[in-house]
């Protein structure tokens, strides 16, 4: 069964940084392309970044420079480096596996904050 | 970057009837060297991660109850509920995927009238 598990979040000061973690079981995380995805509070869902299997990155503009996905095989495990935060920044951060997402964890808040 | 634009905002349907969403893409999701359109359809109710119930524009996923059906290509698409069931109150979203940054959105809220 495949199982996705967000940790890491919380509240953070603006400037801050943080490193969200996604634990995966079920699959590897470096065998499909994998996705963090984010909703701030009562608002739509936004993409904020992939990594391809080849490990090629991509991220949403409002982020780029700010933020890094990475994987660690031996753990099976997904990461968000996260810094310079921002107010907008605030919002529960989702991993989904696959592009489109047939996979999600229940998701991490980060609150952005003084 | 692609801009998508879902319409309406909001709608609310009487149970048994249709409800139908419209996904508008700023560029064609047409590949066409395998003629697919790769837009996709989530389903999201309160406190839970959003569910995938179409990709490649039409196919449902596994799962799916077949009231569920989308259309279109290129850069027009919808989503179709057949006969409106009191689970299928949610937010659907639309998402391409022909290229990053995969943008979705902003969402469509189901109600039932």
């Amino acid at each position: 069964e495949v199982q996705l598990v967000e940790s890491g979040g919380g509240l953070i000061q603006p400037g801050g940084s943080l490193r969200l973690s996604c634990a995966a079981s079920g699959f590897t995380v470096s065998g499909d392309f994998m996705n963090w995805v984010r909703q701030a509070p009562g608002k739509g869902l936004e993409w904020v970044s992939v990594i391809y299997i080849a490990g090629t990155t991509y991220y949403a503009d409002s982020v780029k420079g700010r933020f890094t996905i990475s994987r660690d095989t031996s753990k099976n495990t997904l990461y968000l480096q996260m810094n310079s935060l921002r107010a907008e920044d605030t919002a529960v951060y989702y991993c989904a596996r696959d592009v489109p997402s047939l996979n999600w964890g229940q998701g991490t808040l980060v609150a952005v904050s003084s | 970057d692609i801009v998508m634009i879902q319409s309406p905002d909001s709608l609310a349907v009487s149970l048994g009837e249709r409800a139908t969403i419209n996904c508008k893409s700023s560029q064609s999701l047409l590949y066409s060297d395998n003629n697919n359109n790769y837009l996709a359809w989530y389903q999201q109710k309160p406190g839970q991660p959003p569910r995938l119930l179409i990709s490649l524009t039409s196919a449902r996923e596994s799962g799916v109850p077949d009231r569920f059906s989308g259309s279109g290509s290129g850069t027009d698409f919808t989503l179709t509920i057949s006969s409106l069931q009191p689970e299928d109150v949610a937010v659907y979203y639309c998402q391409q995927y022909y290229r990053t940054p995969y943008s979705f959105g902003q969402g469509t809220n189901l109600e039932i009238k």
